[in-house]
């Protein structure tokens, strides 16, 4: 079955307490996407890649890192993590042209105490 | 950047009732999709639709990009179909992103 994958569903951290949200997808996409959603706001683009070793800014960047070694693989790092980073992540992925349908993993919902 | 505007904001049916929502956008865009926010927070796909008129099984939607909107019509509405639905556009220029309308929140009550 095609699909993105995340991992884990749900997490509740510390703050400063280093975290890695992974995202996998299987449909050989070249482009993947991070977004956070949270009320009032919406859903917000973090990172995006457009292949392996192409990464970039989106809207909310602050706070994140990302990395793109392998085509499947782009995990969402938070390297000391804060309470206004509690939301709910969102990895998306597609083909590389402007304008192909994006599939969303089922989403993981973050909590930082 | 490109504007959503969704409509209505809520919507609250008796199980087996019709609806559309509505999508408005700014710009041209190469891509728009509906989704569906279930209780869950998971985000489901539920078409792919730049252009023309789509259909699966009791969902429709038409997209009219010369005039910018598109519909999403739900025919005998279900309790499943509660949550919140999302219109996403990408623009035909610029960085590749999705930009979310604020979505339709949907009640069907038994």
């Amino acid at each position: 079955e095609a699909q993105v994958t995340q991992n884990p569903r749900y997490l509740i951290t510390v703050t400063g307490k280093k975290l890695t949200v992974t995202c996998s997808q299987n449909m050989n996409h070249e482009y993947m996407s991070w977004y956070r959603q949270d009320p009032g706001l919406g859903l917000r683009q973090i990172y995006y890649s457009m292949n392996v070793e192409v990464t970039d800014k989106g809207d909310v960047p602050e706070g994140y890192k990302v990395s793109r070694k392998e085509k499947r693989n782009f995990p969402l790092i938070l390297e000391s993590p804060s309470p206004n980073q509690t939301s709910l992540y969102f990895c998306a992925s597609s083909l590389s042209r402007l304008g192909d349908g994006y599939t969303f993993g089922s989403g993981t919902r973050l909590t930082v105490v | 950047g490109i504007q959503v505007e969704q409509s209505p904001p809520d919507l609250i049916l008796q199980e087996g009732a019709n609806s559309t929502l509505r999508c408005n956008f700014s710009d041209s865009v190469n891509n728009l999709q509906w989704f569906h926010q279930n209780p869950w927070g998971q985000l489901i796909n539920l078409f792919y639709i730049p252009s023309g008129t789509k259909q699966n099984g009791r969902l429709s939607a038409t997209t009219v990009a010369t005039e910018r909107y598109s519909l999403l019509y739900i025919s005998s509405s279900q309790t499943t179909d509660s949550g919140v639905y999302f219109c996403a556009v990408e623009r035909k220029t610029g960085r590749r992103a999705l930009t979310f309308g604020s979505g339709t929140r949907l009640q069907v009550q038994p």
